[in-house]
């Protein structure tokens, strides 16, 4: 059954330095996203990509943060300079329409 | 206001027993799909259910959607142990364009005890 991969499983970074997370959506989906959800708290949503372009982003997508569809199959989201607050587990998921499918999470660390 | 919120916060049950979660969203939905989490892992897709609908079955789960007060509920029948987990729901609001952005409520913890 296809599924969306992400990598790796956990990052530790310093504080103040660049990580990228990296996505693999399933092949036929059309919709991608990032969400974090920081330990114990609720599942937030980042932002969502749709035909090679941002269509949605919330207040936490802030300067700091980027993604990118580099070429026909990854989905990343980079993050310039790590602050401790961005510890958390972020999940990539794609769509075709409506019924998302979320990777496994990578867990971030800052320290 | 928050929307998609789950009660109870946690449930705890009995191998074989029955568990029902409780989802309240604020706004109007177009859909709301419930997600399952195991500790520390990804999040598992259990079933959408559209506005236009009203109950709907997947195996041993079975979600009913009331438009009207605004609220869902997640029955899992026969529970085993391997069902222990969290269970979220999300609302999706459709945005300009085309765009599905989920908002999920804090979850339902489920532990059911062998």
């Amino acid at each position: 059954e296809p599924e969306v991969t992400q990598t790796p499983s956990h990052q530790v970074t310093q504080m103040g330095q660049e990580v990228i997370l990296r996505c693999v959506p399933i092949s036929n989906h059309l919709y991608f996203y990032w969400y974090r959800q920081i330990l114990g708290q609720k599942v937030e949503f980042l932002v969502s990509f749709y035909n090679n372009e941002i269509s949605e982003k919330s207040e936490i997508f802030d300067d700091q943060f980027s993604v990118e569809r580099p070429d026909g199959s990854n989905f990343t989201l980079k993050i310039r300079s790590t602050k401790l607050e961005d510890s958390a587990m972020y999940f990539c998921a794609s769509s075709k329409r409506t019924e998302a499918f979320f990777g496994q999470g990578t867990r971030l660390t800052v320290v | 206001s928050q929307q998609g919120e789950e009660d109870p916060q946690a449930l705890s049950i009995q191998e074989g027993e029955n568990a029902t979660m409780n989802c309240s969203y604020k706004t109007s939905i177009n859909n709301l799909q419930w997600y399952r989490q195991n500790s520390g892992r990804g999040l598992v897709h259990l079933i959408l259910i559209r506005s236009n609908e009203r109950e709907k079955h997947s195996g041993r789960l079975r979600v009913t959607l009331d438009t009207s007060k605004k609220s869902s509920s997640l029955l899992i029948t026969a529970s085993r142990a391997a069902d222990t987990a969290s269970y979220f729901c999300a609302t999706d609001a459709f945005g300009g364009g085309s765009n599905y952005k989920l908002t999920f409520g804090k979850g339902t913890l489920l532990t059911v005890n062998p």
